[in-house]
């Protein structure tokens, strides 16, 4: 499809444990997002790519997360340690621009952590 | 202070009613503007931009107050799958920032 694409949609995990999120946004678009949704929330903001750089990552909330983009098209979400804190729905949108275009976001990965 | 704010809701409103509502934000140097729609356990989806002069997209009208800080959004004419949760986003450079959302109900 030519929508962003985000795998996998559910993903349970312990404790303590890796997970990696995919990202494949929509072709030709250079800015990349993702964001984390927890319930009766908006969206919030983790960390922004133009091409292949992470061109802000402030709302990283700890050294847990990392994120890549190597290619300047799909994109991995790294958590590390995870805690039931990081229980949320993580959502990665892609724009043609960084500047002034709309967003468009993929599914989302539900993730809990138990 | 939150970056937007919004009333969360929710409205409960019948079908043919018109219903409005607005969000604040904090930053003057934002750029442009949006409502996103968001159904249940669905991925936000864009509703409208929203101009300084004001803009309609069918029984959808957008205005921003840029004086006063403030983006309203008012649906004319409710139907029942208006209901969803309403975002209100504000970006300035590349960075999106969203509301929590207002959850407006349409009943028959």
């Amino acid at each position: 499809g030519a929508g962003v694409s985000q795998t996998p949609s559910n993903k349970v995990t312990e404790k303590g444990k890796y997970v990696e999120l995919r990202c494949d946004p929509i072709s030709g678009h250079t800015a990349l997002y993702w964001y984390r949704q927890s319930l009766g929330q908006g969206p919030e903001f983790l960390i922004y790519f133009q091409g292949t750089g992470a061109a802000d990552d402030s709302g990283l909330p700890n050294d847990r997360f990392f994120a890549v983009r190597p290619e300047g098209s799909v994109s991995t979400l790294k958590i590390q340690r995870t805690e039931r804190g990081d229980s949320a729905v993580y959502l990665c949108a892609s724009s043609p621009d960084g500047v002034i275009a709309e967003a468009f976001f993929g599914q989302g990965t539900r993730l809990t952590v138990v | 202070r939150k970056e937007v704010e919004q009333d969360p809701g929710p409205f409960n409103v019948p079908e043919g009613a018109t219903v409005a509502f607005n969000c604040t934000y904090s930053n003057s140097a934002s750029q442009s503007f949006f409502w996103y729609r968001q159904d249940c356990r669905k991925e936000p989806k864009l509703l409208m931009s929203v101009y300084s002069s004001g803009n309609e997209d069918g029984r959808f009208t957008a205005q921003l107050n840029r004086a006063s800080q403030y983006i309203s959004l008012l649906i004319r004419d409710s139907k029942l799958s208006d209901s969803a949760t309403y975002l209100c986003v504000v970006n300035r450079d590349y960075k999106l920032s969203f509301g929590a959302g207002t959850t407006v109900t349409v009943r028959a």
